[in-house]
């Protein structure tokens, strides 16, 4: 089976960094992905990673460590529309994938 | 076009009516997804279709009934529901069931079950 932690709630002043951990547990590993969710809204994709290291993109970056069964989403420069939660998902190659229960991020001015 | 489209928004239903949830991708991908959301839950997933076949079903209750009928096109067919029904129904899709293909999720329908 597949079990995922992540934070509940974090919050954030508006212009620093915050980092949002994930640790998992599963039979087999295919990479795991960070979805942004935003009240109510869908899930949007941020990030797939697969290999262990750290994956740039823009503000936001995402590190991995398959020995650990770690991951972190790393946002910079929060702004005010970063508050959202963020969902780390861990797929199978058969089209599952066991979503954490998401980490509700508040950005403060 | 990057965009999964659902239909209704909003839908509000009693226990006694029929309803019929629409989705629709325009970006070739061959997998689409039916997901159940609750409030401050993550998705929950109910259905994976591959190649316009059913190939996962979740042990989801026969209230609930899934229909592809084409590449494009995810339907999610509704009877009988419970109050316990509502929540956010949210569709995706991907290129495929490889586990390295991302989900595009569509904006949902806030069903209420009365």
């Amino acid at each position: 089976g597949q079990n995922i932690d992540q934070p509940t709630e974090m919050t954030a002043t508006e212009g620093a960094i915050v980092q949002i951990n994930c640790t998992y547990q599963t039979s087999g590993f295919n990479g795991l992905f960070w979805y942004q969710q935003h009240a109510g809204e869908a899930p949007t994709f941020l990030s797939y990673n697969v290999l262990d290291g750290l994956e740039e993109k823009g503000r936001f970056s995402s590190f991995l460590s398959r020995s650990k069964g770690y991951s972190y989403l790393l946002l910079k420069e929060l702004q005010m529309k970063d508050s959202a939660s963020y969902l780390c998902a861990v797929p199978t190659n058969a089209g599952k994938s066991t979503f954490g229960d998401g980490t509700t991020l508040t950005v403060k001015p | 076009d990057t965009e999964v489209t659902q239909t209704p928004k909003h839908l509000v239903m009693g226990m006694t009516n029929k309803k019929s949830l629409k989705c629709e991708q325009h970006m070739g991908h061959r997998a689409m997804y039916w997901y159940k959301q609750k409030a401050k839950k993550p998705p929950e997933l109910m259905f994976v279709y591959s190649y316009e076949k059913l190939s996962i079903n979740e042990s989801v209750p026969s209230r609930f009934s899934p229909e592809c009928p084409n590449s494009s096109l995810l339907n999610l067919h509704l009877h009988a529901l419970q109050p316990e029904d509502s929540a956010l129904y949210l569709c995706a899709s991907s290129q495929g069931t490889g586990a390295t293909y991302e989900q595009y999720f569509g904006p949902g329908t806030r069903l209420t079950v009365t």
